[in-house]
């Protein structure tokens, strides 16, 4: 299987500040037949299913605010939030989709307001 | 509008036996793959199986295996987890979500409880 770690568990940002959140998987999700990183990213309020925010690693999902932004290849993907607002407040998972079964998801990062 | 909405969670004993039903509206079920994702209290979240529009493909994760069967009806437009010989493990709010293998569309989600 392969296993998603996320950094760091927990962060706290202020208002307006960046927000960093790091996933690597224990091997690439760069599928070579289509050049596609097989990874995404939700988020998750309290007492709400998780919300899909970027697939294919940097691809945003429709109606996601552009604050929102996924880089990386191969191993190593990181979420940015360019500008930390209130309602960010949630919980982000990492998942990856390369290998079926199982798809597996990061433990999660929680991501507060300083 | 697309809703996806999910019953028969409750509190069963180890051992015992439950049948989850999601049911979909407001968009065309039989033409999606289907899942299952599950998240313990207060932990994180564990993909448990998928199905595709035909039923020909089946998939679970190692822990369910044997146990649990995913199914459908897409004349009831309907996605079903029979779920047998429950653990205490296996406490969680079960998800269904739209596809196979990243999920744009959740429901809210069936609290299952596995305790004696």
């Amino acid at each position: 299987d392969i296993v998603m770690t996320q950094s760091p568990d927990s962060l706290a940002v202020s208002l307006g500040e960046r927000a960093t959140i790091n996933c690597k998987s224990s091997q690439s999700v760069l599928h070579s037949s289509d050049n596609k990183n097989y990874l995404a990213w939700y988020q998750q309020k309290a007492g709400q299913p998780p919300k899909l925010l970027i697939y294919w690693a940097s691809a945003r999902e429709s109606g996601v605010p552009d604050r929102f932004s996924g880089s990386g290849s191969g191993t190593d993907f990181t979420l940015t939030i360019s500008s930390l607002q209130a309602e960010d407040v949630a919980v982000y998972y990492c998942q990856q989709y390369y290998t079926i079964p199982p798809y597996t998801f990061g433990q999660g990062t929680k991501l507060e307001i300083k | 509008e697309a809703q996806l909405v999910e019953s028969g969670g409750g509190l069963v004993q180890p051992g015992g036996s439950l049948r989850l039903s999601c049911a979909a509206s407001g968009f065309s079920f039989s033409s999606y793959w289907m899942s299952w994702v599950r998240q313990s209290p207060g932990k994180g979240l564990e993909w448990v199986a998928n199905i595709n529009q035909e039923q020909s493909e089946r998939y679970y994760v190692d822990s369910v295996k044997g146990r649990f069967t995913i199914s459908r009806d897409n004349a009831k437009n309907s996605l079903y987890l029979q779920m047998n010989s429950l653990r205490a493990e296996d406490t969680a709010v079960y998800y269904c979500a739209r596809g196979g293998n990243s999920w744009a569309f959740w429901g809210q989600g069936t609290l299952v409880t596995v305790s004696s």
